[in-house]
C-alpha cells in the first residue's frame, strides 16, 4: 500500500526566502507525481506533474524534481511572496487512483 | 475553458438523510473521481469512474455511492448521514484513462451534518 509523506508539516519564511518542501513515497510503481496548492476551504489547484519517465519539471518560480528509485519529490518555489501562503499537497497517482500526503502548511510573512 | 464545476458548494444535512453530490469534469474529460477530505484523515480516494463504469473504489463503506453519465457528469450519494460524514468531498477529472495525465480539481463540496 503506497504511503505518502511530507516533511515539514509547516514552515513559515519571510518573503524572498525560497521555499524546499519534501515529499516521499514507499512504493516507486508510480504513473507521475504531481503537486497541488489548496487555500483555506477551497479545492487543490494542480501546479506541477512529473510523468514517471522524467526527472523534473518547471513553471515560473515552481520546479519540481522526482527520484523514483530512492521514493523523493522536492517541491522548490523561488524567490517566496506572501500569496504563496497556502497548503501544498503531493500526490501519487496508481492507476487513477491518487495517494496524498497531508500537506505542508506554508505562511510566507511580509 | 470551463473548469471542474462542483454543486452545491455547501450542504448542511440531519443525521440520517441522504446527499447527491454533482461533479461535471472538463470538456473532454472522461474520467472523474472523488475524494473525501477531513482534518483527521487528509484526502481520502472514494471511487473513479470512466464511461460510465466504476473502475477503483476506496475502502468506504455502502453508504457511499456513485454514478457516471454518459456525458461524463458525476454524482456521489451517501445515504443515513452520520456525524464523521461532515466533510469536503472534492472532485478530480482527467483528460484520458490510465495514461500518466493531469487531474483537475473542483472546488468541492463542504457537507456539514448536524
Amino acid at each position: 500500500k503506497q504511503e505518502v509523506t511530507q516533511i515539514p508539516a509547516a514552515l513559515s519564511v519571510p518573503e524572498g526566502e525560497n521555499l524546499v518542501l519534501n515529499c516521499s513515497f514507499t512504493d516507486s510503481a508510480i504513473y507521475n507525481l504531481q503537486w497541488f496548492r489548496q487555500d483555506p476551504g477551497k479545492g487543490l489547484t494542480s501546479l506541477l506533474l512529473i510523468q514517471s519517465s522524467q526527472r523534473e519539471q518547471t513553471s515560473g518560480r515552481l520546479n519540481a524534481s522526482l527520484d523514483k528509485s530512492s521514493g523523493r519529490s522536492t517541491l522548490y518555489i523561488a524567490a517566496s511572496q506572501p500569496g504563496d501562503s497556502a497548503t501544498y499537497l503531493c500526490s501519487t497517482d496508481s492507476w487513477g487512483k491518487l495517494q496524498f500526503g497531508a500537506g505542508t502548511q506554508v505562511v510566507v510573512t511580509p | 475553458k470551463a473548469g471542474v464545476t462542483q454543486t452545491p458548494r455547501y450542504l448542511i444535512k440531519t443525521r440520517g438523510q441522504q446527499v447527491t453530490l454533482s461533479c461535471s469534469p472538463i470538456s473532454g474529460h472522461r474520467s472523474v473521481s472523488w475524494y473525501q477530505q477531513t482534518p483527521g484523515q487528509g484526502l481520502q480516494f472514494l471511487f473513479e469512474y470512466f464511461s460510465e463504469t466504476q473502475r477503483n473504489k476506496g475502502n468506504f463503506p455502502g453508504r457511499f455511492s456513485g454514478r457516471q453519465f454518459s456525458n461524463s457528469r458525476s454524482e456521489m450519494n451517501v445515504s443515513t448521514l452520520e456525524l464523521g460524514d461532515s466533510a469536503l468531498y472534492l472532485c478530480a477529472s482527467y483528460l484520458t484513462d490510465r495514461d500518466s495525465t493531469e487531474a483537475f480539481f473542483g472546488q468541492g463540496t463542504r457537507l456539514t451534518v448536524v
